[in-house]
């Protein structure tokens, strides 16, 4: 079992819909990510939040919109996608030790369609 | 740049060993990984590696790592049906904290 808790695990929606991503951990750790997985490939980073601020966009298009509410979630807020945008979304926590990451645990994903 | 290369497939008979290979061309980094995913599942981090270290052993898991030639290998042991999974071998980029990946290595067990 994950210690990173993903929700939904499936999402299907149209073009013009809104929606959200949520994440949560509570083994303490100060760094989360969002990337996205196509099929058989690796994950690809989206964002990174350091201690509940936003450290890196990795030029992802602004119908991603990342929020920290605090140190124990994590959401990803999703509108107007396309249906390039379907894929695996994971979400990853890290401790922070001396300002540099430690390992990063997965989620399980939210396996997301684009009608 | 950075790049991280892996073979694409790799299938072996149930109670071999498998060995998962990784080269890689940023030699800054402290932590070296090796993530497990199945079918339909999120990315389960395996083991790792500190950079100052040859090997590491856990269990059936025997990472090796030769920092001259920037390769990075996963032995499993007794290999089980139940091992069978896409391996990505990743390295944390020491500024930014950014994980880069391999292409992933996926690894049939037949019976």
């Amino acid at each position: 079992d994950t210690e990173v808790t993903q929700t939904p695990k499936h999402l299907v929606m149209g073009m013009t819909n809104k929606k959200s991503l949520k994440c949560e951990q509570h083994m303490g750790h100060r760094a989360m990510y969002w990337y996205k997985q196509k099929a058989k490939k690796p994950p690809e980073l989206m964002f990174v939040y350091s201690y509940e601020k936003l450290s890196i966009n990795e030029s992802v298009p602004s119908r991603f919109s990342p929020e920290c509410p605090n140190s124990s979630l994590l959401n990803l807020h999703l509108h107007a996608l396309q249906p390039e945008d379907s894929a695996l979304y994971l979400c990853a926590s890290s401790q922070v030790y001396r300002g540099r990451a430690q390992p990063q645990h997965f989620g399980d994903g939210t396996r997301l369609s684009i009608l | 740049g950075e790049d991280v290369e892996q073979s694409l497939f790799l299938s072996v008979r149930e109670g071999d060993s498998s060995v998962i290979n990784c080269t890689y061309t940023d030699s800054s980094s402290t932590y070296l990984y090796w993530y497990k995913q199945e079918p339909g599942a999120g990315l389960q981090l395996l083991t790792y590696i500190f950079s100052n270290m040859d090997m590491k052993q856990d269990q059936r898991l025997t990472v090796l790592l030769n920092k001259k030639d920037k390769h990075l290998s996963l032995r499993i042991a007794d290999t089980q049906t139940g091992d069978s999974a896409i391996y990505f071998c990743a390295f944390l980029r020491n500024q930014g904290g950014k994980l880069i990946f391999g292409q992933g290595t996926e690894l049939s067990v037949k019976p």
